[in-house]
């Protein structure tokens, strides 16, 4: 079983530009989650998706925006980079969201803003 | 805010030695994970304690949790090297949410 699938990998884009990044669940998670992680403020969630409804958000700017696909598979934006958004970006995958919510995470997207 | 708070913030010991971290938390919880993550990957489940469960085992890790002081212990025993990662705790508050809110993590590091 494929597991969760995070394109690139790494990353490096200037301040004003935008990022997409994308996700592909493991087959048959229909939930997909967000998260950016940095060294001052660890994993704040982003934003929780399923069956192509965005059911929970963070507390983050507008800038961050995602969306779901019928198939599962996500993606995230974020317009006009600032040097604080350089961070790992995490995505996980759960089956039908509940309150024993185990997530399967990707290996990441590593950004880096200059 | 982050609802879980890992304690220490790093660890360091000799392989064979027992490694003890612990995470605090404010408001109720549903129940609490602890995740695994090797540097730069993403993180790996570990394991699941329900708020009516005071203890839990798998393999070499064993998980205590009391409700009343709002705090959870993760024990490694016999620690090797590649259990070199940070760890965080996850909790589920009660009350409907289903989102994990994790901890900063404690850095582990196992000398060989």
């Amino acid at each position: 079983k494929a597991g969760v699938t995070q394109t690139p990998r790494y990353l490096i884009k200037t301040r004003g530009q935008q990022v997409t990044l994308s996700c592909s669940p493991i087959s048959g998670h229909r939930s997909v989650s967000w998260y950016q992680q940095t060294p001052g403020q660890g994993l704040q969630f982003l934003f929780e998706y399923f069956s192509e409804t965005q059911r929970n958000k963070g507390n983050f700017p507008g800038r961050f925006s995602g969306r779901q696909f019928s198939n599962s598979r996500s993606e995230m934006n974020v317009s006009t980079l600032e040097l604080g958004d350089s961070a790992l970006y995490l995505c996980a995958s759960s089956t039908v969201p509940s309150g024993a919510n185990v997530l399967t995470f990707g290996a990441g997207s590593r950004l880096t803003v200059l | 805010s982050q609802q879980g708070e890992e304690d220490p913030q790093a660890l360091s010991i000799q392989e064979g030695e027992n490694a003890t971290m612990n995470c605090s938390y404010k408001t109720s919880i549903n129940n609490l994970q602890w995740y695994r993550q090797n540097s730069g990957r993403g993180l790996v489940h570990l394991i699941l304690i329900r708020s009516n469960e005071r203890e839990k085992h798998s393999g070499r890790l064993r998980v205590t949790l009391d409700t009343s002081k709002k705090s959870s212990s993760l024990l490694i025993t016999a620690s090797r090297a590649a259990d070199t990662a940070s760890y965080f705790c996850a909790t589920l508050a009660s009350g409907g949410s289903y989102i994990p809110t994790f901890g900063r993590g404690t850095s582990l590091i196992v000398h060989p």
